[in-house]
């Protein structure tokens, strides 16, 4: 069990393009969280993926923020035309699969930086 | 709606004191998860403990220990005798849980935190 790993750790870009980040969640978890987290606050959540399917959506995350996780394991998080409020941690979580339990263990974050 | 408050934004302590982290929470729900995480410097949220809402039964794990009164919608967390590696941003976060007709209980998956607190141990 290696735990929930995110890529890149930070990423610095220019307003108006597009990053994609992403998830690989502990093996056999298959339930998988992004959140937001800015400086100061708590982590907000984003969207829920349980296997492929995504199941739940923030009323946070606007249409250019798009999520997938195509085969069930990795996840990737993409942001169109960023812009400079887009700057946050984006965390991603797993859990497994009911009913072995609920608790969401989280990766180390993408700290990413729009100028 | 649920709702998180940890109304202490910073704590200091020396090393060695006890300290106690204050979480009130708020949900319509009558059942539902209560977290603490530890997020120290490096940013990684460390789960702590996780309470369903039928056991309000006190916790405790080494130097760390849970009081949940839902009397009070109360969660706190006390450390005892406090070490600097402690010193680390708390989060206290609730989770809702909904139980379908068919008695099949489903757990919401939008995780609500509180705003922290950060807890610094001096030596």
């Amino acid at each position: 069990d290696t735990g929930v790993s995110q890529n890149p750790r930070h990423k610095i870009t220019k307003r108006g393009q597009n990053v994609t980040f992403r998830c690989d969640p502990i093996s056999e978890h298959n339930r998988l969280y992004w959140y937001r987290q800015t400086l100061g606050q708590g982590p907000e959540f984003l969207t829920y993926f349980q296997n492929e399917a995504q199941l739940e959506k923030s009323r946070l995350l606007s249409d250019r923020f798009s999520a997938e996780r195509p085969k069930g394991s990795f996840s990737t998080l993409e942001i169109q035309r960023t812009e400079q409020g887009d700057s946050a941690m984006y965390l991603c979580a797993s859990s497994p699969p009911f009913p072995r339990g609920d608790t969401q263990y989280f990766g180390p974050g993408t700290r990413l930086t729009v100028l | 709606a649920q709702k998180v408050t940890q109304a202490q934004t910073e704590i200091s302590v020396v090393e060695k004191e006890d300290v106690t982290l204050d979480c009130v929470y708020e949900t319509r729900d009558t059942t539902y998860y209560l977290f603490w995480y530890k997020q120290p410097p490096s940013g990684e949220l460390v789960f702590l403990i996780r309470r369903n809402s039928f056991d309000e039964q006190n916790e405790i794990s080494g130097r760390y220990s849970w009081n949940f009164q839902k009397s009070t919608s109360s969660f706190n967390f006390t450390i005892t005798a406090s070490q600097v590696v402690d010193s680390a941003v708390y989060f206290c976060a609730l989770s809702e849980s909904t139980i379908r007709s068919d008695n099949d209980m489903r757990l919401t998956n939008d995780m609500r935190f509180g705003a922290g607190t950060r807890l610094t141990v001096k030596p």
